[in-house]
């Protein structure tokens, strides 16, 4: 499975867009971009995946690079309910269904 | 998105006795789903794979006569925690997808897990 990397940790002011950060420079080209947040002592809630187009939904927006080997989720106007960790998995069809966490981004959005 | 439930929300027991917890995909049927296990300030860690119709897959290290899973239906898996101690107290979670096929990439949703403390 391909490995990812965040910030341990991220601030980003209530209103602002917070930008996320996700490196997975060994993913492979039949492997997905997903996204998850848990927000404290509640399960994992999905936000958004990809393949390698953009993607866009009601809760974020998902930018992959040309190359793949990095993406950014944004979260265009943050309130004080977007704190929580940030999780980027790489997931593909060799996962077998599984999803194997890293220690994610920890988000504080500050009023 | 798909619904996933959990039951219960969190559970005490004593040292030694058994708990059960269930895993329900509410408006889909899932072939397979899994478990994770949650220590406080650490990220989720899978334990086990439950397979609909037949036996478990476990994650290397994880005992599987401690932590027995049955998934006797479509839409119920169910996770017993056996003759628990003090240090399998933790935040169990499950998940599921809609449309599990071998070797899928299909969603998987999360339960709102189940937070178990083993006195």
């Amino acid at each position: 499975d391909a490995k990812t990397t965040q910030p341990t940790s991220m601030d980003c002011a209530e209103g602002r867009a917070a930008n996320l950060p996700c490196n997975h420079s060994t993913i492979s080209g039949n492997e997905y971009v997903y996204w998850y947040r848990q927000i404290h002592s509640q399960g994992p809630q999905y936000i958004i995946h990809g393949l390698k187009n953009n993607e866009t939904n009601e809760m974020a927006s998902l930018i992959i690079t040309e190359d793949r080997k990095s993406s950014t989720l944004i979260l265009p106007h943050a309130t004080l309910r977007d704190t929580a960790v940030y999780y980027c998995i790489v997931y593909g069809s060799g996962n077998t269904g599984k999803l194997i966490f890293g220690q994610g981004t920890t988000l504080q959005v500050k009023p | 998105g798909a619904v996933v439930s959990q039951h219960p929300s969190w559970v005490i027991c004593k040292s030694g006795t058994s708990v059960k917890i269930e895993c329900r995909s509410l408006d889909f049927q899932a072939t397979t789903m899994f478990w994770y296990r949650q220590f406080p300030k650490q990220s989720l860690m899978l334990m086990a794979t439950s397979n609909e119709g037949s036996k478990a897959t476990y994650e290397q290290g994880v005992e599987k006569d401690k932590f027995l899973i049955n998934h006797a239906s479509l839409t119920l898996s169910t996770l017993t925690v056996t003759s628990a101690h003090p240090e399998d107290s933790s935040f169990y979670i499950c998940s599921a997808s809609p449309n599990t096929r071998p070797g899928s990439t299909d969603t998987q949703y999360f339960g709102p897990g189940t937070r178990l403390t083993v006195l």
